[in-house]
């Protein structure tokens, strides 16, 4: 079975710094994708990036980034400058790109931005 | 376009109480499907649908019903619930395979 491993519960980061979360993943399927979600206190679930498997360049999305090591299935994401608004919980997700149609998350790195 | 909708926002409910928790997307998704979302567990999966007429269990199917009429909806139904429901529930959607989930905004359960 696939699971998905967030080993950060809290993270803190001063305002305008870097900050790297860390998700790893256990597969044995080749094909699959890798998502970031964002949950504000909204507790709407917005999208912050997106990875194919397939594809050996790391995604990125004007400030957050990721390091996809597929060998070691190791999937983090990146904020650049800091911002208030990135204060949320992040999910790491995981779903095969065949088959099963199960979106797999970690539990969750709540990061907080320090002004 | 409105996106993915649930309603209602909150909800409380004694236990053995039926409630159905509505969904509905306007974006001519397929594929559509419901989590619930417990401290310190992350999301999981209750039941999908990847069309209309079609349903399947997810990871935590038990205690709940889905059906799939149309296209736009796809409503959770709790048939007796039980404090151990008390939880977030979203329901999200998406085009194809290789399309991201859009989520709705989540009704918060609770079950006394």
């Amino acid at each position: 079975a696939q699971t998905v491993t967030q080993s950060q519960p809290e993270m803190s980061v001063q305002e305008a710094e870097t900050v790297t979360l860390s998700c790893t993943y256990d597969t044995s399927e080749s094909d699959y994708y890798l998502f970031w979600y964002k949950q504000p206190p909204s507790r709407q679930m917005i999208l912050v990036i997106r990875q194919e498997a397939y594809k050996q360049q790391n995604a990125t999305e004007n400030r957050f980034s990721v390091n996809f090591q597929k060998a070691a299935k190791s999937f983090s994401l990146k904020i650049s400058d800091s911002q208030l608004g990135d204060a949320a919980m992040y999910f790491c997700a995981y779903r095969p790109q065949f088959g099963n149609e199960k979106l797999t998350f970690g539990t969750g790195t709540r990061l907080t931005i320090i002004p | 376009n409105a996106g993915v909708t649930q309603t209602p926002k909150f909800q409380v409910l004694k236990t053995g109480q039926s409630m159905t928790l509505q969904c509905a997307q306007d974006m001519n998704h397929e594929y559509m499907s419901w989590y619930r979302q417990d401290p310190g567990m992350g999301l999981r999966l209750i039941h999908y649908s990847v069309g209309a007429g079609i349903t399947d269990q997810g990871e935590v199917p038990n205690g709940y019903n889905v059906s799939r009429s149309t296209t736009e909806d796809f409503p959770l139904r709790l048939l007796s619930a039980a404090p151990s429901q008390t939880s977030v529930y979203f329901c999200a959607s998406r085009q194809g395979k290789n399309s991201p989930l859009h989520f709705g905004n989540g009704t918060r359960l609770t079950v006394t």
